[in-house]
């Protein structure tokens, strides 16, 4: 069975772009969630899908958009970049849409803003 | 702030020998999982132990939970250099809308 897929791997950016990256969840698996990694922070939660459907959202503001198909394949888009969003960002698939479930975690996408 | 918080922050051991970290977090729980990252990679899942657990092997791992102290240890036995990485906690808080919450993750080093 295949893992979780994110594209692209690497991304740069220059500050006021948008940026769009994709995730293909593992197959059967229904919940996507996407987190920010920095060195600072850690791992933040952004936001959760589950059945197209927006379930839980983390505090991080209205740039950080997302979106999830019928095939549960997930995008999440950064309007206006800015410096401090320079973070890996993972997206993790799960059977259900609680969180309990073990979370499948993709190899990340690296941005880097300009 | 981190619901889950690692200690110690990186740990450094020769290959052969036990690695324990700890976690400990704020809030009653629903289960803890603990992952581990390679460099810049993505997370694995090692372990998930309920809030009705105790203590959970798997391999090589033994996870601890005492929630009257809102804590949990990680062992990794017999170290190899293989077991380099990042290891993070991340608790699941009861009720509805919950979600994973990572720690900022503790990273160990074992030498060959």
């Amino acid at each position: 069975k295949a893992g979780v897929t994110q594209t692209p791997r690497y991304l740069i950016k220059t500050r006021g772009q948008q940026v769009t990256l994709s995730c293909s969840p593992i197959s059967g698996h229904r919940s996507v969630s996407w987190y920010q990694q920095t060195p600072g922070q850690g791992l933040q939660f952004l936001f959760e899908y589950f059945s197209e459907t927006q379930r839980n959202k983390g505090n991080f503001p209205g740039r950080f958009s997302g979106r999830q198909f019928s095939n549960s394949r997930s995008e999440m888009n950064v309007s206006t970049l800015e410096l401090g969003d320079s973070a890996l960002y993972l997206c993790a698939s799960s059977r259900g849409w609680e969180a309990k479930n073990i979370q499948y975690f993709g190899a990340g996408t690296r941005l880097s803003v300009l | 702030s981190q619901q889950g918080e690692e200690d110690p922050q990186a740990l450094s051991i020769q290959e052969g020998e036990n690695a324990t970290m700890n976690c400990s977090y704020k809030t009653s729980i629903n289960n803890l999982q603990w992952y581990r990252q390679n460099s810049g990679r993505g997370l694995v899942h090692l372990i998930l132990i309920r809030s009705n657990e105790r203590e959970k092997h798997s391999g090589r791992l033994r996870v601890t939970l005492d929630t009257s102290k809102k804590s949990s240890s990680l062992l990794i036995t017999a170290s190899r250099a293989a077991d380099t990485a990042s290891y993070f906690c991340a608790t699941v808080v009861s009720g509805a809308n919950s979600k994973l919450t990572f720690g900022k993750g503790i990273t160990l080093s074992v030498r060959p």
